[in-house]
């Protein structure tokens, strides 16, 4: 069974420009999460999807960040415009439902470069 | 609020030596907890976890961790280190309140002598 795919995985663009991330959750996994892990840190939650309704996203900096997961499925992360902090491995996870507990998922990551 | 500390920023252990991380946590109540495996350009995998029960949890590659309520701690262990065990190893702990989400702690970098 495929993981959690997410692409690209590796992004280099200069400050200002925009940047999409993609993720493709586990088959049948209703929870999706975007994390941000900075270097040196462990990750930090951005967003929480439960199907297509964002249910937690008071960590999503919502002047330059958006995230939308149309028909419950894939997801998309979006930056615009980039800066130099956010330099970071965007991690895209899921998870079978939302239930404390359940085992979190976690893809490959996408990384930025913002120069 | 809750919160998981690593208090080792990096470990260097030679091959087939004993190997054990420490976690501490701060959490109001029961824990969910959770150690995960970093490899070089990968995501996290999920090594092991404790919900309830037993306080000592058995997981993938030879790991094992000891939840202890007393210490608030949950160490991670390995009785003998492979040279493919180098890696940043991750400590969560599950959050109170709607939903699955994790916190984590900055990472405990893994390094094997051969």
């Amino acid at each position: 069974e495929a993981g959690v795919v997410q692409s690209p995985r590796y992004k280099i663009i200069e400050k200002k420009q925009p940047v999409a991330f993609w993720c493709n959750p586990i088959s049948g996994h209703n929870t999706l999460y975007w994390y941000r892990q900075n270097l040196g840190q462990g990750p930090e939650l951005l967003i929480r999807y439960e199907n297509e309704e964002a249910v937690d996203d008071s960590q999503l900096p919502k002047d330059r960040f958006s995230a939308e997961r149309l028909k419950g499925v894939d997801s998309t992360l979006k930056i615009q415009p980039a800066e130099l902090g956010d330099s970071a491995v965007y991690l895209c996870a899921s998870s079978l439902g939302g239930q404390r507990g359940n085992t979190i998922y976690f893809g490959e990551g996408s990384w930025l470069t913002v120069v | 609020a809750q919160s998981v500390t690593q208090p080792d920023i990096h470990i260097t252990v030679s091959e087939g030596a004993s190997l054990e991380l420490r976690c501490n946590y701060s959490y109001g109540a029961t824990p969910y907890l959770f150690w995960y495996v970093q490899s070089p350009g990968q995501g996290l995998q999920l090594l092991l976890k404790y919900f309830s029960g037993d306080t000592l949890v058995q997981g993938i590659k030879g790991f094992e961790a000891e939840f202890k309520r007393s210490q608030s701690s949950f160490n991670l262990r390995k009785p003998s280190v492979h040279w493919s065990d180098a890696a940043e190893y991750f400590c969560a702990v599950g959050l109170t309140g709607g939903g699955n989400k994790l916190t984590f702690g900055t990472g405990t970098q893994l390094k094997v002598e051969l």
